[in-house]
């Protein structure tokens, strides 16, 4: 799996927009781009995949440039309850059995 | 809908000794996963069950097994307990797609808190 570049930290106050990007030079013709979502002493939850270009849900938003080396990752409006890990990963849809974590980028929000 | 649970919440342990983990996958999911999350750490991939069998093994020695259950539930021991081996175990189920190859999107639980002293 394509190896995976992101902020350690990031800190927002509440109410304004987070974009958090994440580098994947190597990446590969059929890899998705996936974020997951961590808090403390749970499961990562799934927020948003996309291949190319922009995703968006009822969570979150996915820009995924035409190069796909790099992807972001954006929270319109956070609030305290979105202070988490977030995780970027890399891969064949077909290989999520082995979901390569890094170290994710740890969102602080504050009043 | 019955998310996926996971039994104990939390485990103490001494070295040497030997734990089993629990895992039910969410309805409607037949795979399941195994990840080690050590603290300030990302999951690592333990290993995979499908059909009750092991498919697809992470980096970690055979001190780790499991073993799926035909109603699909799996669990998870780990023998020969190191101080190491404190962490947080995650188990997250998924569903073949009809391709032999699990669907994208895995559904954690909210995992076992391991210590082993």
């Amino acid at each position: 799996l394509a190896k995976t570049t992101q902020p350690i930290s990031m800190d927002s106050y509440e109410g304004q927009e987070v974009n958090i990007t994440c580098s994947h030079n190597n990446i590969a013709t059929n890899d998705y781009i996936t974020w997951y979502q961590q808090f403390p002493s749970q499961g990562p939850r799934f927020i948003i995949q996309g291949y190319k270009t922009k995703v968006t849900n009822e969570v979150a938003s996915l820009f995924i440039p035409a190069d796909r080396k790099s992807s972001t990752l954006s929270l319109p409006r956070v609030s305290l309850s979105d202070t988490a890990v977030y995780y970027c990963l890399v891969g064949l849809t077909g290989t999520a059995s082995k979901l390569t974590f890094g170290t994710g980028t740890r969102l602080q929000v504050t009043l | 809908d019955a998310g996926v649970t996971q039994s104990p919440t939390h485990l103490i342990k001494t070295r040497g000794q030997q734990v089993t983990l629990r895992c039910s996958p969410k309805s409607g999911h037949d795979t399941v996963s195994w990840y080690q999350q050590a603290l300030g750490q990302g999951p690592q991939f333990i290993f995979q069950y499908y059909e009750e069998e092991e498919r697809q093994r992470g980096n970690f020695p055979d001190r780790f097994s499991g073993h799926q259950f035909p109603n699909y539930s799996s669990e998870l021991n780990v023998n020969a307990l190191l101080l190491g081996d404190s962490a947080l175990y995650l188990c997250a189920s998924s569903l073949f797609d009809g391709k032999r190859q699990p669907q994208d999107t895995q559904y954690f639980g909210p995992g076992t808190r391991l210590t082993v002293l």
